[in-house]
């Protein structure tokens, strides 16, 4: 098993450039999170998916949006991307059949926005 | 909201000495906590984790956690760190399917 992939590894934007975030988990998870980090900050969370078909905001949505496209995978996009969108992002996914079921992550994208 | 606070930003140890990272939260029902670590460069890797019971816990490489209810703390702790210890390590909050809280993370140093 992959695990948690994340597509690409890094990226660089130009202010107002668009992009999507891919991530895919093989693990049969229901639930689906984006994170992202940032120096001091510990990770914050962007949007999730608690099962397919469904998406919902967390601490952090403002700039983003998401798409859960199948139970498998779970984008992230940035329609206009901003400097203060540099971040490194973090996808995450869980069981969700029970309620002390860890998150897995992914390796992470680092995405530089100038 | 719920909250988890990890005070110590940054902690150097000696290889060979012992090691403990603070982490307190604060929820008033039952907490679900987690400790992950983050080696340079990579994703989270789940240490431990406290969601009732034994309020020890023991983890993988050698860690365990103690949960305070009374003090509202879920420290780390390991007796003996070596080199490859050195990252970043996380505390978070969380359970059911509405993601983790994390605190913002401490920074371990080994010194030889």
């Amino acid at each position: 098993n992959a695990g948690v992939t994340q597509t690409p590894k890094f990226q660089v934007l130009k202010t107002g450039q668009s992009m999507t975030l891919q991530c895919a988990q093989d693990m049969n998870h229901n639930s689906m999170y984006w994170y992202r980090q940032d120096p001091g900050m510990g990770l914050r969370l962007i949007y999730y998916s608690a099962s397919e078909g469904t998406t919902d905001k967390g601490e952090v949505p403002n700039g983003y949006n998401v798409s859960r496209l199948n139970k498998r995978e779970f984008s992230l996009r940035l329609e206009s991307a901003a400097p203060s969108q540099t971040s490194v992002y973090f996808c995450a996914s869980r069981s969700g059949t029970s309620v002390n079921n860890e998150q897995f992550f992914g390796p992470g994208t680092r995405l530089t926005v100038l | 909201a719920q909250s988890v606070t990890q005070p110590d930003i940054h902690i150097t140890v000696s290889e060979g000495a012992s090691l403990e990272l603070r982490c307190n939260y604060s929820y008033g029902a039952t907490p679900y906590l987690f400790w992950y670590v983050q080696s340079p460069g990579q994703g989270l890797q789940l240490l431990l984790k406290y969601f009732s019971g034994d309020t020890l816990v023991q983890g993988i490489k050698g860690f365990e956690a103690e949960f305070k209810r009374s003090q509202s703390s879920f420290n780390l702790r390991k007796p003996s760190v070596h080199w490859s210890d050195a990252a970043e390590y996380f505390c978070a909050w969380g359970g059911g399917a509405d993601g983790l809280t994390f605190g913002k993370g401490t920074h371990l140093i080994i010194q030889p």
